[in-house]
């Protein structure tokens, strides 16, 4: 089973400060995506990459960038964390090529404060 | 107008009964067609993937695509305690890679 694991399950940060989550797979994808969901509004694209030192802006990626320095690899950093940042965020990844489902993280609470 | 639009719910049933989720989207181009379960406070799994349209049955769970009416549903059949979770419908077309356009998702609870 392709496994995508985040490093943290909560975290709870203050304003101002500098964030990284984390998300690592196991699988040899291709892709790595980032979301954040939110109630009423679903699952919104940060960032996603196809390949390694690629980067490509979602829908909502003001105030985060991202990092894939490695394949397997695939870092969201909030820049300076506020309080609108506070959501559950999501790594998912997928096979290159077209139409593959993605397999996803468990998912990070993070807090804001 | 959202490309793809799912009722948030929530939606009650009872045990055993036959539950119906579906999405509407306006992108005809939309080709691979999934859905997506979510229970509380973890990721989202993959549940059912078709490609164009037509039926695709999985055990208790049933998938249809209906192109020509931009239609895709869900059913569970004998739904269980245990698909209580919210469930997510995705869609993304030839030519992209593999870049998902999901729908809010539909809460479900089955009660005893």
């Amino acid at each position: 089973d392709v496994k995508v694991t985040q490093s943290s399950r909560y975290l709870v940060k203050r304003t101002g400060e500098k964030v990284f989550l984390e998300c690592v797979q196991d699988m040899d994808h291709e892709n790595m995506f980032w979301y954040r969901q939110d109630p009423g509004l679903g699952l919104r694209l940060i960032y996603f990459s196809y390949d390694v030192k690629m980067k490509e802006k979602g829908d909502i990626p003001e105030g985060y960038s991202v990092s894939r320095e490695k394949k397997e690899r695939f870092s969201l950093i909030l820049e300076s964390a506020s309080t609108n940042q506070t959501s559950m965020y999501l790594c998912a990844s997928s096979l290159g090529g077209q139409g593959w489902g993605y397999t996803f993280g468990s998912g990070t609470r993070l807090t804001v404060v | 107008q959202k490309e793809v639009e799912q009722d948030p719910g929530p939606l009650s049933v009872p045990e055993g009964a036959i539950v119906s989720l579906n999405c509407t989207y306006s992108n005809s181009a939309f080709q691979y067609f999934m859905w997506y379960r979510q229970y509380s406070r973890k990721g989202p799994e993959l549940l059912m993937y078709t490609y164009s349209s037509g039926n695709k049955e999985d055990g208790r769970f049933t998938a249809q695509v209906d192109k020509s009416s931009k239609y895709i549903s869900l059913f569970i059949r004998d739904s269980q305690p245990s698909d209580s979770a919210t469930y997510l419908c995705a869609m993304t077309f030839t030519g992209t890679a593999s870049k998902l356009t999901f729908g809010t998702g539909t809460r479900l609870q089955v009660t005893l």
